[in-house]
């Protein structure tokens, strides 16, 4: 069965600082996908990265950074210079390629890091 | 870009009184998904549908129903109300393709009392 943990359940910052959102997954498959959403204080859910298991490339995007290590089964997130606006509850989701045939990719969550950031 | 859509987005109802709720996924996606997010906890996987066939089913109450319709948008039945009903219920839509990425509607918020 899949498994996401969040240690963090909530993390308190002052703007500027760079803060890590820590992501552990246990999984039996070996293709496996993991994602970021963000969940602001408005309640919508944003999709911010998806990764596969082939690709173990960290990822760049603006403030935002990556670092998915297969050998301890973590997919970190990283804010870099923090602001106000990123305050929000960050899920990291995991999606196994179980069952053959259809789209059976369902999301397994982790239990959300709610991040506030502090002028 | 087209987002999802979900219809309405709040909703209050009384306890044993049914409710349904309408997602439109996005223009070209297949495939639709239900989560249960009650307050304070993660999105629960409730069903979800391929094709218009029901692809996956999670831990959803057998007062739930759900389906897809030949123009892919989804409604989701609930029937007789329970206080522990009241949630955050968002529809995520994607592509069939491998795993595809599941964007999120802007969610139900039923309320039971």
């Amino acid at each position: 069965a899949q498994k996401v943990t969040q240690a963090q359940t909530e993390i308190s910052v002052v703007e500027k600082e760079d803060v890590t959102l820590d992501c552990v997954y246990e999984t039996r498959d070996t293709t496996y996908y993991l994602f970021w959403y963000k969940q602001p204080p408005s309640g919508e859910l944003v999709f911010l990265i998806r990764r596969n298991s082939f690709d173990e490339q960290n990822e760049i995007s603006g403030r935002y950074s990556w670092n998915f290590q297969k050998s301890t089964s973590s997919f970190n997130f990283t804010i870099t210079a923090s602001q106000v606006v990123d305050s929000a509850v960050y899920f990291c989701a995991l999606s196994e390629a179980e069952n053959s045939g259809g789209s059976n990719y369902k999301l397994t969550f982790g239990k959300g890091t709610l991040l506030t950031v502090n002028p | 870009a087209a987002g999802v859509i979900q219809s309405p987005r709040h909703l209050i109802k009384e306890k044993r009184e049914t409710a349904t709720l309408k997602c439109y996924p996005i223009p070209r996606h297949d495939t639709v998904y239900w989560y249960q997010q009650g307050p304070g906890q993660d999105p629960q996987f409730l069903i979800s549908f391929y094709e218009k066939m029901q692809s996956d089913k999670g831990s959803i109450p057998d007062r739930f129903s759900a389906q897809q319709f030949s123009d892919y948008h989804s409604e989701l039945n609930m029937s007789s109300l329970e206080l522990g009903d009241s949630a955050l219920y968002f529809c995520a839509s994607s592509t069939g393709l491998f795993a595809d990425t599941q964007y999120f509607g802007p969610g139900t918020r039923l309320t039971v009392l």
